[in-house]
């Protein structure tokens, strides 16, 4: 049961480059999250979906898109990467009226 | 002013000791309520729910203030692995999918 996988674990991009991390999960869940992490600083919500088809900012949106074909995948796309972004990614995914969001293991991305 | 705010620490404990610390938040509306536990380097894993009444798991137990706004957490018998950043989770009433997460507070346990 492999729950939810994210890829790549590590990336480096350059300033202006694009890039799509993906996000999918194996149990069904309606809501997909992705998250970013930055030092002091609590997990950041960028864009969430509640089912295929329906996506919706988050907190931190700008720079971002995502789609939501199918229930099990939710990639994440960098449309042109800056330093600012430099960041560790989670994707998350829960159920309606759930008692815990299970986290995929991160991506860690260094934008230079 | 942030929606969810925790003590960083770190608190540094031995082992064997009781450490506690606690979580406030800002929003009223919220309904749900969450301790995470975050390894080094790692996704954070769900601990506990914290129920109206205070709720105990093991080692761990977790009470919430409504009145006050505020939950914590307690640790008795702190043991070397329970060294890493315990998260403080919200969620709102009218949002079921959304979460507030606190920047989290650090728990070293030294033997």
């Amino acid at each position: 049961n492999a729950g939810v996988t994210q890829t790549p674990k590590f990336q480096v991009l350059k300033t202006g480059q694009s890039m799509t991390l993906q996000c999918a999960q194996d149990m069904n869940h309606e809501y997909m999250s992705w998250y970013r992490q930055d030092p002091g600083m609590g997990l950041r919500l960028i864009h969430y979906s509640v089912g295929a088809g329906i996506t919706d900012q988050g907190e931190v949106p700008n720079g971002y898109n995502v789609s939501r074909s199918t229930t099990e995948d939710f990639p994440l796309r960098l449309l042109s990467a800056a330093p600012s972004q430099t960041s560790v990614y989670f994707c998350a995914s829960s159920s309606p009226g759930f008692y815990g969001y299970t986290f995929g293991s991160g991506t860690r991305l260094t934008v230079v | 002013r942030k929606e969810v705010e925790q003590d960083p620490g770190p608190f540094n404990v031995p082992e064997g000791a009781t450490v506690a610390f606690n979580c406030t938040y800002s929003n009223s509306a919220s309904q749900s309520f969450f301790w995470y536990r975050q390894d080094c380097r790692k996704e954070p894993k769900l601990l506990m729910s914290v129920y109206s009444s205070g709720n105990e798991d093991g080692r761990f137990t977790a009470q919430l203030n409504r009145a006050s706004q505020y939950i914590s957490l307690l640790i008795r018998d702190s043991k070397l692995s329970d060294s890493a950043t315990y998260l403080c989770v919200v969620k709102d009433r009218t949002n079921d999918y959304k979460l507030s997460f606190g920047a989290g507070t650090t728990v070293t346990v030294r033997a």
